[in-house]
């Protein structure tokens, strides 16, 4: 069955430091990965996804991910967050055209 | 078109009565998809659409759930005789399946059934 998990629900970092989000997936075939980022009651946006080729994938906002297809792993990091990257971020995983299986969060809180 | 767009974007309806959601695509889109969001949880699938055509429904959470995209433009979704458990954020998303593969979410409606 397809399942991702986040295995933290929520993480804080300091201003300025670096950060990275777990995410693990199980999926029969090869994925179509996502991160989407949520603020509080808004819609999810985008930030990067991975489809083939590079595994390392540049998204918005200073953000990018690594697949390691041998770790069934899509982490998401940015070198130095603002506290405006504050939010929930999702990582989810699909194939072309196909709905996507989210895992639950990790919500990020940002402090001075 | 500056994107997915939903209405209501807030709705609280007391239990019992049904509820209708709207969703408006990117206009060139022909894949549209809803979600559910509950508290602390992703996005769960429900339904989604090919045009005015219904590829998957059998993720509807219930036989109170239903979905239309009559012309293959707009959708809805209904509950009939909604529960407090169907309080969550509903979500809908489009993309163009020709297109990159990505989906654009909306702001989502949240329901509130006391």
């Amino acid at each position: 069955a397809q399942s991702v998990t986040q295995p933290d629900i929520h993480i804080t970092v300091s201003e300025g430091a670096s950060l990275e989000l777990r995410c693990n997936y199980s999926y029969g075939a090869t994925p179509y990965l996502f991160w989407y980022v949520q603020s509080p009651g808004q819609g999810l946006q985008l930030l990067l996804k991975y489809f083939s080729g590079d595994t390392l994938v540049q998204g918005i906002k200073g953000f990018e991910a690594e697949f390691k297809r041998s770790q069934s792993s899509f982490n998401l990091r940015k070198p130095s967050v603002h506290w405006s990257d504050a939010a929930e971020y999702f990582c989810a995983v699909g194939a072309w055209g196909t709905p996507l299986v989210f895992g639950k969060g990790t919500r990020l809180s940002v402090i001075a | 078109d500056t994107g997915v767009s939903q209405d209501p974007r807030h709705k609280i309806t007391k239990r019992g009565q049904n509820v209708t959601f709207r969703c408006d695509p990117i206009s060139e889109h022909n894949r549209l998809y809803w979600y559910r969001q509950t508290l602390g949880q992703g996005p769960e699938f429900l339904t989604y659409f090919q045009n005015e055509a219904q590829l998957e429904k059998s993720r509807l959470l219930s036989d109170r759930f239903s979905a239309e995209r009559p012309k293959g433009s707009f959708s809805t979704l209904e509950i009939q005789r909604t529960e407090q458990g169907d309080s969550a954020m509903y979500l809908c998303a489009s993309s163009f399946i020709e297109g990159t593969g990505v989906d654009f979410f909306g702001q989502g409606t949240r329901l509130t059934v006391v």
